[in-house]
Formats: structure tokens, sequence, C-alpha cells
């Protein structure tokens, strides 16, 4: 079975602190995908990054950035600079079976910035 | 170009009604799936049609039942309602494309039964 855990349930910063999100994931699939997704009050999932199991470099696009790390089995999220725009509800969520399968997701974290 | 669009945005039903909940895909995605969200939790998966066939089911009862047209666009279908089945309801289209999957989300629709 595929597991995906937020720990954070909530996360509260000031406006430009940088902030981490955790994830770690389970399955038993050695080909898998992984992403995280923003979801705003709208109730949209704003898809952020897809990462496959075999590429474990780390990413980043403008003030967003991705560890990958499979020793661990955590996809970390951080946001540098946080921005009040910035505030919603923040998935990981994990794909197996080599693409195959329905995305699990885990609980979220709510990630509020104030300004 | 539209992007996965839900309707209605919202429903309240009764115990017992059935419901069903539509989803036009993304321009050219072929592939459908359909989520539940409770208040508070992540998406869980209900199932994915492809070419006009349940392809993939998660661990849901079979009150939960679904279609595919044509045209690609989709139907969830939901009997004998329990109160537990109040949740937001999210479509989400995608395409693989050379080895590359391009997943997109619609706003959802949000049941509430009463």
């Amino acid at each position: 079975a595929q597991k995906v855990t937020q720990a954070q349930t909530e996360i509260s910063v000031v406006e430009k602190e940088d902030v981490t999100l955790d994830c770690v994931y389970e399955t038993r699939d050695t080909t898998y995908y992984l992403f995280w997704y923003k979801q705003p009050p709208s109730g949209e999932l704003v898809f952020l990054i897809r990462r496959n199991s075999f590429d474990e470099q780390n990413e980043i696009s403008g003030r967003y950035s991705w560890n990958f790390q499979k020793s661990t089995s955590s996809f970390n999220f951080t946001i540098t600079a946080s921005q009040v725009v910035d505030s919603a509800v923040y998935f990981c969520a994990l794909r197996g079976r080599g693409g195959a399968d329905g995305l699990t997701f885990g609980k979220g974290t709510h990630l509020i910035i104030q300004p | 170009d539209a992007g996965v669009t839900q309707s209605p945005t919202h429903l309240i039903k009764t115990r017992g009604q059935q419901v069903t909940l539509r989803c036009s895909p993304k321009s050219g995605h072929d592939t459908v799936s359909w989520y539940q969200q409770a208040l508070g939790q992540g998406p869980q998966f209900i199932f994915q049609y492809y070419e006009e066939e349940e392809r993939q089911r998660g661990n849901f009862p079979d009150r939960f039942s679904g279609h595919q047209f044509p045209n690609y666009s989709s139907e969830l279908n939901v009997n004998a309602l329990l109160l537990g089945d109040s949740a937001l309801y999210l479509c989400a289209s995608s395409l693989w494309d050379r080895g590359n999957e391009k997943l997109f989300f619609g706003s959802g629709t949000q049941l509430s039964v009463l």
C-alpha cells in the first residue's frame, strides 16, 4: 500500500521568512512519481511540480525549491522569501505503478503567511 | 483554452437520494479521474476513465459509479447518499505526451448531504 505523510498540519510564518513543508512517502514500487499541489480557498488544485523516482536532482523554480531524497523517502518543499499570496493548503502526492495508479495524497499542510 | 470545468459548483441533497456530477476535461485530454476530498483531508482517488472505460478504481463502494462519453467528458454518480458522502468532488484530466503526464484539476463540486 502507498502512503504519504505530511506531519505539519499548519505552519504560520511572517512574510519574507523561508518555510519548508515536509513530505514523507511509502511505496513498494520501484517506479513512481511525486507531486506537490497548492490548493487556495477556491478549491482548485494547482500543479507545482512532478518528479519521477529516477530523478533525484533538486529543482528550483523562482522562490520555490524541492529536495527529493530517496534514501529517506522524502520530498520536501521550500518557499524562500514567503509572500502573503503563498497562503494556501499544500498537498504532497504519490503516483505508483509507473504512473498507472491514481494519486495518493497526504493530508495537507495549511500554510499561513502573515503580513 | 478552458481548463477542467465541473458542474454544478454546489449541490445539496438528502440521505438516500442519488446525485450526478459532471466534468469536462481540458481540451485534448483523454483521461478523466475523480477524487473525493472530505473537509480537512487530502483528496482520495475514486476511479479513472480512459476510452470510455473504467481503467482503475480506488477503495470506494459500488454506490459510486461513472461514465465517460466519446468527447471525453465524464459523469460521477453516487446512489443512496450517506451523510459521509458530503465532500468536495474533484475531477482531473490528463494526457500522456511522450512520457510526460499533464494533469489538471477542476475547482470541484461541493456536495452537502443532509
